[in-house]
This record gives C-alpha cells, structure tokens and sequence, in this order.
C-alpha cells in the first residue's frame, strides 16, 4: 500500500521567504509527527497531531513555525520568514494510532530538503 | 527524557554478526526500547521494540538485561545494504514522554 509521501521533494527558497510543506500520511493513521533533521544529526521533534488536533507542539523552534491538520488527514508545515539556520530535511511521520503506553510504529516519509539561501 | 548513549560509528564485514549497545541509565517503569534504522535520503524505518529480556524478528534480535539499563541491537549476518544509521529510543506513556527522541545514531559501516 502508499505509504507516507511528501511534497516537495526538495525546495529551494530565499531568506525571508513563506513556505509550505505538505505532508499526506498513510490512509487511516490517525497520528501525524513532523520532524526536522539536519545533516548528522537524528531527526528532532517539532510537533504532534492526533486526529486534527495538535497534541503536543513543544518542539516547534519559534512562532515562525506553524502546521495545521485541518480534516485531520494531510498536514501542511508553514514556515514563515524562513532563515538559513531553517535549512534541513523535514520529516512526516504517521502511526496508527496515539501513542498508548507504548511506542506505536512510526512509518516516516522521504522529507523534503528545505534550503534558504 | 530517557537520555539514550549508543556508539557514533560502528564497521563490520559481510557475513558478522553485529550487535550495537544503547545505555539508557534513566529509563522509566513505562518506557520502551525501540530501534530504528535510516538509510541516505530515506526517512526512518522502524526495526523492532522490546521491554525486557529478549525479542526477536525477521530483522533483528534486542537484548534488555534485567535491570533494563542498557540493550543491545544484533544484526546477524549483516550485508553491504546494512549499512545505515541505527537509532536507539526510549519511549513511554503514561508519564514518561511519547515523543520519541532521536540521538545521532549509530552508523555502521558494513565492508565487502
């Protein structure tokens, strides 16, 4: 089956820029995790949905940084007056369901390479 | 946060068994070990998850001692296409955070 996909695959942008990072999660899954990672580094923790609800945003860097879930299937990762330092992989990642006493699988997406100039 | 500690890099030749250790000295009643495994250009892949003693699949075999301070990744008879980052996580509810939180990984190098 489709697993999680992401678009773009790669975005090139200028500083100071709005961009908008869209991810579809496998059909069903109810949780949806955005990371970001970069180069050497595992990827770090921006924020959760379950359903269209954001469960836990604690890892969003700064107010720059929004996404939203509206119908509770694709998410949409919005950053505004983007900088250099936001240059990174950024990775969607879905799971069956809300974490419940356990880990549940996480099924992670190809990402998209964000890079501001 | 369970703080995790796993190994920067690891090299193997085909055909060894491989067996990477995590420590994770502060891990809570509820947490969970889980391993995951990156490759280049490719997001995460979850490889397998335990809570204590032994747990085995397809893939990979993980080792949590009693006290569950420490566990251990076997890869047996790995091949080139192992070659990939492995991270170690704890993760659990309630309580604990279900965030999982990724350290640099460990990344093998598997050698003709």
């Amino acid at each position: 089956g489709a697993g999680v996909s992401q678009t773009p695959s790669n975005k090139v942008t200028e500083k100071g820029k709005y961009v908008e990072l869209r991810c579809d999660p496998i059909s069903g899954h109810t949780a949806l995790y955005w990371y970001r990672q970069s180069l050497g580094q595992g990827p770090e923790f921006l924020i959760y949905f379950q359903g269209t609800g954001a469960a836990d945003d604690s890892g969003l860097p700064n107010d720059r940084f929004f996404a939203v879930r509206p119908e509770g299937s694709v998410s949409t990762l919005k950053i505004q007056r983007t900088e250099r330092g936001d240059s990174a992989v950024y990775l969607c990642a879905s799971s069956l369901t809300a974490p419940q006493g356990r880990h549940n699988e996480q099924f992670f997406g190809p990402g998209t390479r964000l890079t501001v100039l | 946060l369970a703080k995790t500690t796993q190994p920067i890099s690891m090299d193997s030749y085909e055909g060894q068994e491989v067996n990477i250790t995590c420590s994770h000295n502060n891990i809570a009643t509820n947490d969970y070990i889980t391993w995951y495994q990156q490759f280049p250009s490719q997001g995460p892949r979850f490889i397998i998850q335990g809570y204590k003693t032994k747990v085995t699949n397809e893939v990979a075999s993980l080792f949590i001692p009693a006290d569950r301070k420490s566990s251990t990744l076997s890869l047996p008879r790995v091949s080139l296409s192992d070659t990939a980052v492995y991270y170690c996580l704890v993760v659990g509810t309630p309580g604990g955070s279900y965030i999982p939180t990724f350290g640099r990984g460990t990344s093998l190098i598997v050698h003709p």
